[in-house]
Protein backbone atom coordinates (compact mmCIF):
# COMPACT_ATOMS: atom_id res chain seq x y z
CA UNK A 1 0.00 0.00 0.00
CA UNK A 2 0.95 3.56 -0.91
CA UNK A 3 0.81 6.65 2.03
CA UNK A 4 1.87 10.17 1.69
CA UNK A 5 3.13 12.53 4.53
CA UNK A 6 2.79 16.06 4.06
CA UNK A 7 4.67 17.41 7.35
CA UNK A 8 3.98 21.05 7.63
CA UNK A 9 0.14 21.60 7.90
CA UNK A 10 1.08 25.25 7.28
CA UNK A 11 3.40 27.34 5.73
CA UNK A 12 3.40 30.78 6.31
CA UNK A 13 5.60 32.92 3.77
CA UNK A 14 6.37 36.62 2.95
CA UNK A 15 5.08 37.80 -0.75
CA UNK A 16 7.92 37.78 -2.79
CA UNK A 17 9.81 35.25 -0.87
CA UNK A 18 10.94 31.40 -1.88
CA UNK A 19 8.47 28.24 -0.72
CA UNK A 20 8.77 24.75 -0.08
CA UNK A 21 6.03 22.49 0.45
CA UNK A 22 7.53 19.32 1.51
CA UNK A 23 5.89 15.62 0.54
CA UNK A 24 7.12 11.97 1.71
CA UNK A 25 5.48 9.34 0.20
CA UNK A 26 6.13 5.11 0.69
CA UNK A 27 5.65 2.52 -1.64
CA UNK A 28 6.66 -0.72 -2.32
CA UNK A 29 6.01 -0.78 -5.65
CA UNK A 30 6.57 1.80 -9.07
CA UNK A 31 4.35 5.09 -8.20
CA UNK A 32 3.76 8.56 -10.23
CA UNK A 33 3.49 11.67 -7.66
CA UNK A 34 1.16 14.78 -7.95
CA UNK A 35 0.31 17.74 -6.68
CA UNK A 36 -3.01 19.20 -6.27
CA UNK A 37 -4.44 22.73 -5.24
CA UNK A 38 -7.48 23.81 -3.40
CA UNK A 39 -7.95 27.93 -3.53
CA UNK A 40 -10.49 28.96 -1.32
CA UNK A 41 -13.98 28.35 -2.05
CA UNK A 42 -12.93 26.44 -5.02
CA UNK A 43 -12.34 22.49 -6.10
CA UNK A 44 -8.98 20.93 -6.53
CA UNK A 45 -6.79 21.70 -9.33
CA UNK A 46 -4.03 19.36 -11.17
CA UNK A 47 -0.70 21.70 -10.65
CA UNK A 48 1.88 18.82 -11.75
CA UNK A 49 3.22 15.62 -12.08
CA UNK A 50 5.77 13.02 -12.23
CA UNK A 51 5.21 9.78 -14.53
CA UNK A 52 8.66 9.14 -15.48
CA UNK A 53 11.20 10.59 -17.60
CA UNK A 54 13.00 13.96 -16.18
CA UNK A 55 12.98 14.19 -12.16
CA UNK A 56 12.08 18.01 -11.93
CA UNK A 57 8.52 18.68 -12.97
CA UNK A 58 7.05 22.23 -13.99
CA UNK A 59 3.36 22.83 -13.21
CA UNK A 60 1.04 25.63 -13.85
CA UNK A 61 1.35 29.46 -11.98
CA UNK A 62 5.46 29.13 -11.56
CA UNK A 63 5.37 25.84 -9.58
CA UNK A 64 8.18 22.94 -9.70
CA UNK A 65 8.53 19.59 -7.60
CA UNK A 66 11.64 17.14 -7.98
CA UNK A 67 11.48 13.82 -7.51
CA UNK A 68 14.04 11.99 -5.04
CA UNK A 69 13.62 8.65 -5.48
CA UNK A 70 16.35 7.85 -2.89
CA UNK A 71 14.79 10.42 -0.50
CA UNK A 72 11.09 9.18 -1.11
CA UNK A 73 10.14 12.79 -1.73
CA UNK A 74 8.55 15.03 -4.24
CA UNK A 75 8.54 18.27 -2.70
CA UNK A 76 6.99 21.37 -4.29
CA UNK A 77 9.16 25.11 -4.59
CA UNK A 78 8.49 28.47 -6.25
CA UNK A 79 10.79 30.71 -6.46
CA UNK A 80 8.83 33.62 -5.37
CA UNK A 81 5.10 33.62 -4.01
CA UNK A 82 2.33 36.15 -4.77
CA UNK A 83 -1.02 36.58 -2.68
CA UNK A 84 -3.19 35.00 -5.21
CA UNK A 85 -0.97 31.83 -4.44
CA UNK A 86 -2.72 31.31 -0.90
CA UNK A 87 -4.17 27.72 -1.15
CA UNK A 88 -4.54 24.11 0.39
CA UNK A 89 -2.01 22.11 -1.23
CA UNK A 90 -2.57 18.65 -1.62
CA UNK A 91 0.36 15.84 -2.41
CA UNK A 92 -0.70 12.68 -3.84
CA UNK A 93 0.09 9.26 -5.45
CA UNK A 94 -0.46 6.35 -7.16
CA UNK A 95 0.54 3.19 -8.33
CA UNK A 96 2.25 3.38 -11.77
CA UNK A 97 -0.18 1.01 -12.71
CA UNK A 98 -3.33 2.14 -11.65
CA UNK A 99 -3.82 5.89 -11.55
CA UNK A 100 -7.10 5.58 -10.89
CA UNK A 101 -6.55 4.94 -7.09
CA UNK A 102 -5.00 8.20 -5.74
CA UNK A 103 -3.93 8.45 -2.10
CA UNK A 104 -3.68 12.13 -0.89
CA UNK A 105 -2.02 13.53 1.83
CA UNK A 106 -3.11 15.39 4.90
CA UNK A 107 -2.85 19.06 3.04
CA UNK A 108 -0.58 22.02 3.63
CA UNK A 109 -1.85 25.30 3.93
CA UNK A 110 0.09 27.97 2.17
CA UNK A 111 -0.41 31.58 3.93
CA UNK A 112 1.53 34.59 1.42
CA UNK A 113 1.32 37.82 3.40
CA UNK A 114 2.05 41.20 1.73
CA UNK B 1 -15.11 26.10 -19.74
CA UNK B 2 -13.31 24.13 -17.30
CA UNK B 3 -15.41 23.47 -14.67
CA UNK B 4 -16.92 20.50 -12.76
CA UNK B 5 -19.88 21.89 -11.48
CA UNK B 6 -21.87 20.17 -7.88
CA UNK B 7 -25.08 20.17 -7.09
CA UNK B 8 -26.50 21.45 -4.15
CA UNK B 9 -23.41 23.03 -2.59
CA UNK B 10 -24.74 22.42 1.00
CA UNK B 11 -27.32 19.10 1.41
CA UNK B 12 -28.91 18.03 5.26
CA UNK B 13 -30.79 15.26 4.94
CA UNK B 14 -32.80 12.89 7.93
CA UNK B 15 -31.58 9.16 7.40
CA UNK B 16 -34.76 8.05 6.18
CA UNK B 17 -34.55 10.17 3.12
CA UNK B 18 -33.29 9.62 -0.18
CA UNK B 19 -31.67 12.39 -1.85
CA UNK B 20 -28.77 12.86 -5.05
CA UNK B 21 -25.99 14.94 -5.85
CA UNK B 22 -25.13 16.34 -8.83
CA UNK B 23 -21.80 16.37 -11.03
CA UNK B 24 -21.54 18.21 -14.46
CA UNK B 25 -18.66 18.76 -16.52
CA UNK B 26 -18.22 19.84 -20.14
CA UNK B 27 -14.98 19.36 -21.27
CA UNK B 28 -15.26 16.27 -23.02
CA UNK B 29 -13.45 14.19 -20.21
CA UNK B 30 -14.61 10.46 -19.89
CA UNK B 31 -13.42 9.88 -16.81
CA UNK B 32 -15.18 10.98 -13.52
CA UNK B 33 -14.67 10.51 -9.78
CA UNK B 34 -16.52 10.54 -6.84
CA UNK B 35 -14.36 11.04 -3.98
CA UNK B 36 -15.47 11.29 -0.07
CA UNK B 37 -13.69 13.70 2.20
CA UNK B 38 -13.87 13.79 6.43
CA UNK B 39 -12.94 17.53 7.82
CA UNK B 40 -9.41 17.33 8.29
CA UNK B 41 -8.66 14.47 6.33
CA UNK B 42 -7.74 13.88 2.71
CA UNK B 43 -10.24 12.88 0.26
CA UNK B 44 -11.24 9.65 -0.10
CA UNK B 45 -12.05 7.60 -3.28
CA UNK B 46 -15.48 6.41 -3.71
CA UNK B 47 -16.05 5.38 -7.35
CA UNK B 48 -15.17 5.68 -10.61
CA UNK B 49 -16.41 5.99 -13.90
CA UNK B 50 -14.68 5.47 -17.00
CA UNK B 51 -16.14 5.93 -20.51
CA UNK B 52 -19.33 5.96 -18.71
CA UNK B 53 -18.73 2.21 -17.25
CA UNK B 54 -18.60 1.95 -13.64
CA UNK B 55 -14.24 0.42 -13.09
CA UNK B 56 -13.88 1.24 -9.19
CA UNK B 57 -15.80 0.59 -6.02
CA UNK B 58 -14.00 1.11 -3.41
CA UNK B 59 -16.25 -1.72 -1.20
CA UNK B 60 -18.60 2.02 -0.64
CA UNK B 61 -22.04 0.85 1.37
CA UNK B 62 -24.50 0.07 -0.76
CA UNK B 63 -26.57 2.60 0.84
CA UNK B 64 -24.33 4.82 -1.73
CA UNK B 65 -25.33 4.52 -5.44
CA UNK B 66 -23.56 5.88 -8.66
CA UNK B 67 -24.92 6.86 -11.96
CA UNK B 68 -23.38 8.03 -14.97
CA UNK B 69 -26.13 9.17 -17.52
CA UNK B 70 -23.43 9.89 -19.97
CA UNK B 71 -20.32 11.61 -20.39
CA UNK B 72 -20.87 14.69 -18.90
CA UNK B 73 -22.98 13.43 -16.01
CA UNK B 74 -22.72 11.79 -12.84
CA UNK B 75 -24.92 11.20 -9.55
CA UNK B 76 -24.90 9.82 -6.76
CA UNK B 77 -27.78 8.67 -5.16
CA UNK B 78 -28.41 8.43 -1.07
CA UNK B 79 -30.50 6.08 0.87
CA UNK B 80 -30.65 5.15 4.29
CA UNK B 81 -27.49 7.08 5.38
CA UNK B 82 -26.07 7.31 9.10
CA UNK B 83 -24.79 10.04 10.95
CA UNK B 84 -21.01 8.85 10.23
CA UNK B 85 -21.39 9.57 6.31
CA UNK B 86 -21.62 13.22 6.58
CA UNK B 87 -18.06 14.80 5.04
CA UNK B 88 -17.74 17.01 1.60
CA UNK B 89 -18.14 14.68 -1.44
CA UNK B 90 -16.32 15.88 -4.27
CA UNK B 91 -16.97 14.92 -7.94
CA UNK B 92 -13.58 14.93 -10.08
CA UNK B 93 -12.67 14.08 -13.44
CA UNK B 94 -10.10 13.57 -16.05
CA UNK B 95 -9.49 13.44 -20.04
CA UNK B 96 -9.62 9.65 -20.64
CA UNK B 97 -9.74 6.63 -17.82
CA UNK B 98 -7.69 3.95 -17.16
CA UNK B 99 -3.94 3.63 -17.38
CA UNK B 100 -2.42 7.24 -16.94
CA UNK B 101 -5.63 9.28 -16.03
CA UNK B 102 -6.40 10.76 -12.87
CA UNK B 103 -8.57 13.57 -12.24
CA UNK B 104 -7.55 16.61 -13.38
CA UNK B 105 -10.17 19.32 -12.05
CA UNK B 106 -12.48 18.96 -8.95
CA UNK B 107 -16.18 20.34 -8.44
CA UNK B 108 -16.37 22.39 -5.28
CA UNK B 109 -18.09 19.95 -3.53
CA UNK B 110 -21.66 18.99 -1.75
CA UNK B 111 -21.43 19.19 1.86
CA UNK B 112 -23.69 16.76 3.51
CA UNK B 113 -25.28 16.76 6.91
CA UNK B 114 -27.18 13.44 7.75
CA UNK B 115 -29.18 14.05 10.56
Amino acid sequence: AQSVTQLDSQVPVFEEAPVELRCNYSSSVSVYLFWYVQYPNQGLQLLLKYLSGSTLVKGINGFEAEFNKSQTSFHLRKPSVHISDTAEYFCAVSQSYNTDKLIFGTGTRLQVFP
Amino acid sequence: DTEVTQTPKHLVMGMTNKKSLKCEQHMGHRAMYWYKQKAKKPPELMFVYSYEKLSINESVPSRFSPECPNSSLLNLHLHALQPEDSALYLCASSQKGGQGSVPSFFGQGTRLTVV
